[in-house]
């Protein structure tokens, strides 16, 4: 999930087992919602969205869960490889201004 | 294609020193973006351009500005930079507006001393 504060909440998963990467949002009146993976030393690279009239939307072995009721985003994904290593991001897009706001990150590190 | 490209990768300053960050895309985006990056802050949009000639101020402008020279290049200046504004610093770009799918470069390390 994500929290405020300098250390990123970490998964640890074994390769091949599959990962979930939870987010709560903070605005219920936030219509898209999107998932990135950083990679160490590169910038953020976009995996999935879902807009808020889904509830659920399928990727290549990813997939993003919306619960709106207790606004919870989750990414799913499948057969977990050591390359999905990474620094997860939720963000979503809330208001009448159309920011994007950032999560924190989350950790995932793929053991061998 | 190149995707987005920042330079430079790594930089180091001196408090009051001023420089600009390039940043350039190749797929005909039509806006784009400066974030910038610090451990437990996540991503702060500094400023945008969601088209070509326009720019606004994004959630941390203060310090910084930007130009959008053509529809391929945005860039951000630091006139007087302060130990604030250390961080890791990314461009990105999007087809449409509106936060749509971004594409990032791979950044600049910024450091000021």
């Amino acid at each position: 999930g994500e929290s405020v504060g300098l250390h990123l909440p970490t998964l640890s998963v074994q390769e091949g087992d599959n990962s979930i990467i939870n987010c709560a949002y903070s605005n219920s009146a936030s219509d898209y919602f999107i998932w990135y993976k950083q990679e160490s030393g590169k910038g953020p690279q976009f995996i999935i969205d879902i807009r808020s009239n889904m509830d659920k939307r399928q990727g290549q072995r990813v997939t993003v869960l919306l619960n709106k009721t207790v606004k919870h985003l989750s990414l799913q994904i499948a057969a977990t490889q050591p390359g999905d290593s990474a620094v997860y991001f939720c963000a979503e897009e809330a208001g009448n201004n159309r920011k994007l706001i950032w999560g924190l990150g989350t950790s995932l590190a793929v053991n061998p | 294609n190149a995707g987005v490209t920042q330079t430079p990768k790594f930089q180091v300053l001196k408090t009051g020193q001023s420089m600009t960050l390039q940043c350039a895309q190749d797929m005909n985006h039509n806006s784009m973006y400066w974030y910038r990056q610090d451990p437990g802050m996540g991503l702060r949009l500094i400023y945008y351009s969601a088209s070509e000639g326009t720019t606004d101020k994004g959630e941390v402008p203060n310090g910084y500005n930007v130009s959008r020279l053509n529809k391929r290049e945005f860039s951000l200046r630091l006139e007087s930079a302060a130990p604030s504004q250390t961080s890791v610093y990314f461009c990105a770009s999007s087809f449409g507006g509106a936060n749509e799918k971004l594409f990032f470069g791979s950044g600049t390390q910024l450091s000021v001393l």
